[in-house]
């Protein structure tokens, strides 16, 4: 596609259910990033692909969070147990390794 | 980890001059980033720098002084739709980026 894609836009869910959030990068891009970006922050780094396997999770929070990318393209970012400072809007982003971060523009996830 | 700053807020005047700086102290520095972020909107490739000196791009400037760990974010001429967070983000290695928390820019007519 012409950008990163992400969906849902936003998502409500209450606490304690599991939510998966999809990131669609630029066609070619090897890199996958996710971030997350809490009001009035910048982003904070989650965890990175090259490829199909995660090179870089240190970002993270917790073992709640979960990350794949089965064929090197798409991504879902699984939160189970959510809480309710999970809040926040999920960023991604792709990139040739190296080159310039393009990001999407979010998923904003909100847990009652 | 990263330690980057940026002021929180500017105000400025259409057709004004305004300066975002932003102080960094990392290790195995590997360039560093600025973005534009509407509200409820992705964050914009600006300007990337990763040697000293300044890089002009239209409207848009950014300077860099590594044993500083100092850059800048010149914006000329503003216009309305200028008003914006820019976000400074430095690179350490090869890929993970780190943010300040973005300085929002109010642009008055």
């Amino acid at each position: 596609g012409a950008g990163v894609s992400q969906t849902p836009s936003n998502k409500v869910t209450e606490k304690g259910k599991y939510v998966e959030l999809r990131c669609d990068p630029i066609s070619g891009h090897t890199a996958l990033y996710w971030y997350r970006q809490s009001l009035g922050q910048g982003p904070e780094f989650l965890i990175y692909f090259q490829g199909t396997g995660a090179a870089d999770d240190s970002g993270l929070p917790n073992d709640r969070f979960f990350a794949v990318r089965p064929e090197g393209s798409v991504s879902t970012l699984k939160i189970q147990r959510t809480e309710r400072g999970d809040s926040a809007v999920y960023l991604c982003a792709s990139d040739f390794v190296g080159d310039i971060q393009y990001f999407g523009a979010g998923t904003r996830l909100s847990v009652l | 980890g990263q330690n980057i700053d940026q002021p929180t807020e500017m105000t400025a005047t259409e057709g004004a001059i305004v300066q975002i700086n932003c102080t960094y102290q990392t290790s195995g520095f590997n360039g560093l980033f600025w973005y534009q972020q509407h509200a409820g909107e992705a964050p914009t490739f600006l300007s990337y720098n990763v040697l000293d000196g300044l890089e002009e791009k239209g409207r848009f400037s950014s300077f860099l002084s590594r044993s500083k760990g100092y850059s800048y974010l010149l914006l000329k001429e503003l216009q309305m739709k200028d008003s914006a967070s820019y976000l400074c983000a430095v690179r350490a290695g090869d890929y993970k980026l780190s943010f300040g928390a973005g300085t929002t820019v109010t642009v008055r007519a």
